[in-house]
C-alpha cells in the first residue's frame, strides 16, 4: 500500500512568486492536513481538508491557501512569498476526520531566495 | 487552544539503557495522543498512539503512559539501539468538533551512543 506522496521534495522560489504544493494521500483516506515545520515554530497546522472543504484552519496569513480534489489528492498554495515562508511542509493523510491515525508524507522543501 | 510542552529537548543515552521522553498538554479534552519519530530528511513517521480512555500502551521496545489526571504522558524506549537516534515528537488532537488537528511538542532529539 503506498504511502503519502508530496511533490515536488524541493523548491527553490524567489520572493514574491507563488508555489503550489501537492498531495496524494494514503488510498482510501479522505482527510489531508497540511502543517509547516521550521527549526524556530516547529510543527504548526495549516489547514485540514475533508470531502473537498476545508474544515479547519490554523492562525498562518491568507497567502496560504489550499484544495482537495474529488479524489482526495490535495494542493496548497503560498502567494507572494517571503523570506519566512521557507520550511518543510508536510501533508498528513487520514481515513476520516478526527479519528484514527494520522501519516506523514517525506515533505515538500522550500527555500525562498 | 491547546499547548504541548516536551522535555527533554536533547537526550543522549547508552546503547542498552533506556529513553523517557514526557509531554504535558493544557486540554483536558483533548483524546489522543500520538508519538512520531522523524528522522533526517523525512517525514514524521507515527510510532505510537495512545487514547484518553487507556493508560498504558506497549509495542515491543516502545510504551506509552497517560496519566489523564496530571494531563501528562510519557514516551519510553527500552535496550535503545543506534537505529532509535532521531527527532521525537509528542502531539495531542484538538477535540474541537470532528477536527483531526494535531498540536506538537518542540521535539526531542534522542542520541544513542555505542
Amino acid at each position: 500500500k503506498a504511502g503519502v506522496t508530496q511533490t515536488p521534495r524541493y523548491l527553490i522560489k524567489t520572493r514574491g512568486q507563488q508555489v503550489t504544493l501537492s498531495c496524494s494521500p494514503i488510498s482510501g483516506h479522505r482527510s489531508v492536513s497540511w502543517y509547516q515545520q521550521t527549526p524556530g515554530q516547529g510543527l504548526q497546522f495549516l489547514f485540514e481538508y475533508f470531502s473537498e472543504t476545508q474544515r479547519n484552519k490554523g492562525n498562518f496569513p491568507g497567502r496560504f491557501s489550499g484544495r482537495q480534489f474529488s479524489n482526495s489528492r490535495s494542493e496548497m498554495n503560498v502567494s507572494t512569498l517571503e523570506l519566512g515562508d521557507s520550511a518543510l511542509y508536510l501533508c498528513a493523510s487520514s481515513f476520516t476526520q478526527g479519528i484514527g491515525e494520522a501519516f506523514f508524507g517525506q515533505g515538500t522543501r522550500l527555500t525562498v531566495v | 487552544g491547546e499547548n504541548v510542552e516536551q522535555h527533554p529537548s536533547t537526550l543522549s543515552v547508552q546503547e542498552g539503557d533506556s529513553a523517557v521522553i514526557k509531554c504535558t498538554y493544557s486540554d483536558s479534552a483533548s483524546n489522543y495522543f500520538p508519538w512520531y519519530k522523524q528522522e533526517l530528511g523525512k517525514g514524521p513517521q507515527l510510532i505510537i498512539d495512545i487514547r484518553s480512555n487507556v493508560g498504558e500502551k506497549k509495542d515491543q521496545r516502545i510504551a506509552v503512559t497517560l496519566n489523564k489526571t496530571a494531563k501528562h504522558f510519557s514516551l519510553h524506549i527500552t535496550e535503545t539501539q543506534p537505529e532509535d537516534s532521531a527527532v521525537y515528537f509528542c502531539a495531542a488532537r484538538d477535540p474541537t468538533g470532528t477536527a483531526s488537528k494535531l498540536t506538537f511538542g518542540t521535539g526531542t532529539r534522542l542520541q544513542v551512543t555505542l
